[in-house]
């Protein structure tokens, strides 16, 4: 079992739309990342938080410590968006989930 | 300005060979990371560097040796390579140590032996 499970694996959208992705893991952690890799391959950091919440545009984290759950959401998703969103955790050691992959239809 | 950047971008190979991936980032951050991510897109931390100091040495089999010549630099040697290695290889870095510091990666470089 990984330490990181992401849902759904996969996610297809209509432009415009409200998207969420799930993350929850089990080992204690000091951060959590949210990481956006676009189909050309290259690795984006889009949040790194350890608790409540963060927004940077359209772009929503958020981040239950009891809980052991982070979400990120999309709001008024766009084609642009598509892409594999991967949620890790940094503990004692690195762990990443197996990543979300987004297809937003215009 | 590249912030952090790899070379080679590609690199096809023979089993048995040796080869070399340079990093190097322009950040001034004093932590630099190699992932590895597999053909499933299961990406998998290798090493991390703080202050050209190993700190994190995951399962990694000892054909892989990375090297810090100083803060800004962390190559990724790798020895008799195998069909396995076949992967596409992330260089990171990060000011604070550990993951409680934004990660910026480079373009990454895919690895294929032959």
């Amino acid at each position: 079992k990984n330490e990181v499970e992401q849902s759904p694996q996969n996610l297809t959208a209509q432009e415009g739309e409200f998207i969420t992705i799930n993350c929850s893991y089990s080992v204690g952690i000091s951060a959590l990342h949210w990481l956006q890799q676009h189909p050309g391959g290259g690795i984006v950091s889009l949040f790194m938080l350890s608790s409540g919440k963060k927004k940077h545009g359209r772009l929503i984290a958020t981040i239950n410590i009891q809980e052991k759950h982070s979400s990120l959401h999309i709001t008024a998703s766009h084609p642009r968006d598509s892409a594999v969103y991967i949620c890790a955790v940094a503990g004692n050691q690195f762990y990443f989930g197996t990543g979300t992959s987004l297809t937003v239809i215009p | 300005d590249t912030a952090v950047s790899q070379t080679p971008k590609y690199l096809v190979t023979q089993m048995g060979n040796d080869k070399s991936i340079k990093c190097e980032q322009n950040l001034g951050h004093d932590t630099m990371y190699w992932y590895k991510q597999d053909s499933k897109k299961f990406l998998k931390i290798m090493f991390s560097y703080n202050n050209k100091e190993l700190i994190i040495n995951e399962t990694v089999p000892n054909r892989f040796s990375p090297k810090s010549p100083d803060k800004a630099h962390l190559n990724l040697h790798i020895n008799s390579l195998e069909l396995g290695d076949s992967a596409v290889y992330f260089c990171a870095s990060s000011q604070i140590l550990q993951g409680e510091g934004e990660q910026f990666f480079g373009p990454g470089t895919r690895l294929t032996v032959l």
